[in-house]
């Protein structure tokens, strides 16, 4: 059974203070997706990786798929208040499932940047 | 931007009533999915919908669930005899069909109270 582990769980920082939050597994996974959901809303889409050791930069946030690709990180740099929210990873269930293939979640980390 | 939109946004319903939960897709998407959030648990697939029929469920999905696309833009879940543990968040999402790529675009989804 493909597992998603996230840790950890809650982090709470200040604002400016860079954090990193891990996405790990036992199973490769051929992608990984980090979604970033709010209270009362749906995931939403932050980045998709692909190639083991892939690096990713979205404005401040870099995401990183491990070389085995079994793992993954976010690290967020100066972070601000508007960062504040749950951080999922997901990836799809099964190595070489095709193209409808499900996802399968992690807990996710729920972030707080205090002002 | 094209999102997916979910009616009701709260549903309070009797133990062992029947619910339906809608979905409007985006409209050129062909994929279609609804994941369930228990409170603090991890999100879980139910089902996944092709080509009017269904591509795969979950252990989930017995016979209490049914899905459907009535009319070729609403996707709708029904449960038929709601059970207490079927409170959760329902999330529908919608997928077009790009090759090799896995974004899903989540609707803000359906709150379930089961009393």
């Amino acid at each position: 059974t493909q597992l998603l582990e996230q840790s950890p769980q809650f982090l709470s920082i200040q604002e400016g203070e860079n954090l990193t939050v891990y996405c790990n597994s036992s199973s490769v996974f051929s992608s990984l997706q980090w979604y970033r959901q709010e209270p009362g809303e749906g995931p939403v889409l932050l980045v998709t990786v692909v190639t083991g050791g892939e690096v990713k930069k979205l404005k401040r946030l870099t995401f990183q798929f491990g070389d085995a690709r079994k793992d993954s990180s976010l690290h967020i740099t100066a972070a601000q208040t508007g960062d504040t929210g749950l951080y999922l990873c997901a990836g799809p269930g099964g190595v070489n499932a095709g193209n409808n293939r499900k996802l399968i979640w992690g807990l996710g980390t729920s972030l707080a940047v205090n002002p | 931007e094209p999102e997916v939109t979910q009616t009701p946004s709260h549903q309070v319903t009797q133990m062992g009533q029947e619910v339906i939960l809608r979905c409007v897709p985006i409209s050129n998407h062909l994929y279609f999915y609804w994941y369930r959030q228990i409170l603090g648990q991890k999100v879980e697939f139910l089902v996944s919908f092709y080509n009017n029929e269904i591509s795969e469920k979950s252990e989930i999905f017995d016979d209490q669930f049914s899905v459907e696309r009535p009319d070729g833009s609403n996707f709708t879940l029904k449960i038929r005899s709601t059970k207490l543990e079927d409170s959760a968040m329902y999330f529908c999402a919608s997928r077009a069909q790009v090759s090799g790529a896995n974004v899903l675009t989540f609707g803000a989804g359906s709150r379930l109270t089961v009393l």
